[in-house]
């Protein structure tokens, strides 16, 4: 069973700096099949990224996720207001489709 | 335009049963499976199980094997999660979650969540 650390727990940006998140499996992620979903508070998630690296539907071009293997990174190239939240990787090829256990991002 | 509705929040006693529905729209009920996904308060995110609304084939995450049932009713293209024997750390926002046509167990739209409070 595969399990996801992500890091930091939190992240204390202003807006218009760069946010970098990362998350490793313990073990290959197969197809690079490895999402991102963003939660803002009182919010359901929402779907940013699959396959790693591309984007779902609607998604800001500022938003890009990267990593193969163990090791994967969720960038947002300029923070806006809207960006502040939690952010959680995933496995989904598998089945039990494990999260991380999210990296907060807060207005410093 | 996809959307998933969630009945409304639930105050249960530890023991109960509750049943928690998620009504889709905008798309064909049963070319995707749904799947249910919990957060207990101030936590993370739980892989709860999976429901095929094709066939109604499930899969549960073991932790909740024998005090879980999730099944989809077609006719009506709602989909239900039952949980039984409820404990105080069940309390938690429910959401059902549709799965990806191309990637199962990738979640590309959600519902809006319904929260479970379990109390005494």
């Amino acid at each position: 069973e595969i399990v996801l650390t992500q890091s930091p727990g939190t992240l204390s940006l202003s807006p218009g700096e760069r946010a970098t998140l990362s998350c490793r499996a313990s073990q290959s992620v197969s197809n690079n099949y490895l999402a991102w979903y963003q939660q803002k508070p009182g919010q359901a998630p929402r779907l940013l990224i699959y396959g790693a690296s591309s984007r779902a539907t609607g998604i800001p071009d500022r938003f890009s996720g990267s990593g193969s293997g163990t090791d994967f990174t969720l960038t947002i190239s300029r923070l806006e207001p809207e960006d502040f939240a939690v952010y959680y990787c995933q496995y989904y090829d598998s089945t039990a489709p494990p999260f991380g256990g999210g990296t907060k991002v807060e207005i410093k | 335009q996809v959307q998933l509705e969630q009945s409304g929040a639930e105050l249960k006693k530890p023991g109960a049963s509750v049943k928690v529905s998620c009504k889709a729209s905008g798309y064909t009920f049963t070319s995707n499976g749904i799947i249910w996904v919990r957060q207990a308060p101030g936590q993370g995110l739980e892989w709860l199980g999976w429901s095929s609304a094709y066939n109604g084939h499930t899969r549960y995450a073991q932790n909740f094997q024998g005090r879980v049932t999730m099944s989809t009713d077609t006719s009506t293209s709602t989909a239900y999660m039952e949980l039984r024997s409820l404990r105080f750390d069940d309390t938690a926002v429910y959401y059902c979650a549709r799965e990806d046509f191309d990637y199962a167990g990738l979640l590309d739209y959600w519902g809006q969540g319904t929260l479970v409070t379990v109390s005494s």
